[in-house]
């Protein structure tokens, strides 16, 4: 079983939707968790991170954490053909180091 | 803003060179990671070092070293390029303590002919 697992997608979406992007993960002990977002051809850059149980909003994006069954989930609203990216989940090793643990990426598609 | 660089964007190199490849970053991190990502593989750790000179094996470190002389500057060195060496190369920073938020370079997508 891999640490971090995500649908690869792609997930499509019509433009003004919820988007809805999900994530398990193995290691018990990690306590804080990433969202980066990653368009074609560039480099992931961070949109969300969330470290406790709950919910976490900033402006369109949402962050859920439910530790107890280990998942960690990122909401769109009012999704935007700008959006459509690669999402990445991340989840800081409890091993120390700040090394952080990808998920390969669920792809989002919001089409007009 | 973190600046992180890389030394390029795109590089082609030949079957059994060596290859270095140069990350710069401007906010006095303490740690700075290099990985590899292939499609549906997602990021993988290669190395990582938590201060100057200190290096620590990541998850795929066959094939590569690296050099950490000053703290601003990591290198990722292949030693002798192979085919399957062909990949999209990240490297990012941080500040270390109870930090996990990570700023990437833009990148270097390397091909080995």
């Amino acid at each position: 079983q891999k640490e971090v697992e995500q649908n690869s997608g792609p997930l499509s979406v019509p433009e003004g939707a919820i988007a809805s992007l999900n994530c398990t993960y193995s290691d018990r002990g990690s306590q804080s968790f990433f969202w980066y977002r990653q368009y074609s051809g560039k480099s992931p850059e961070l949109i969300m991170f969330i470290y406790s149980n709950g919910d976490k909003e900033d402006g369109r994006f949402t962050a859920q954490l439910n530790k107890a069954s280990q998942y960690v989930s990122l909401l769109i609203r009012d999704s935007q053909p700008s959006d459509s990216a690669t999402y990445l989940c991340a989840l800081g090793f409890s091993g120390g180091y700040n090394k952080l643990i990808f998920g390969a990426g669920t792809r989002l598609a919001v089409h007009p | 803003d973190v600046k992180v660089t890389q030394s390029s964007r795109y590089l082609v190199k030949r079957t059994g060179e060596k290859v270095f490849l140069e990350c710069v970053q401007d906010m006095d991190h303490e740690n700075m990671f290099w990985y590899r990502q292939d499609p549906g593989l997602g990021l993988r750790l290669i190395y990582f070092s938590y201060d100057v000179k200190m290096k620590e094996k990541g998850d795929i470190p066959e094939g590569y070293s690296v050099s950490r002389e000053k703290k601003e500057r990591f290198s990722l060195i292949l030693e002798s390029a192979s085919t399957n060496q062909t990949s999209m190369y990240l490297c990012a920073s941080i500040n270390g303590g109870n930090s996990y938020e990570q700023y990437f370079g833009p990148g270097t997508r390397l091909t080995v002919t």
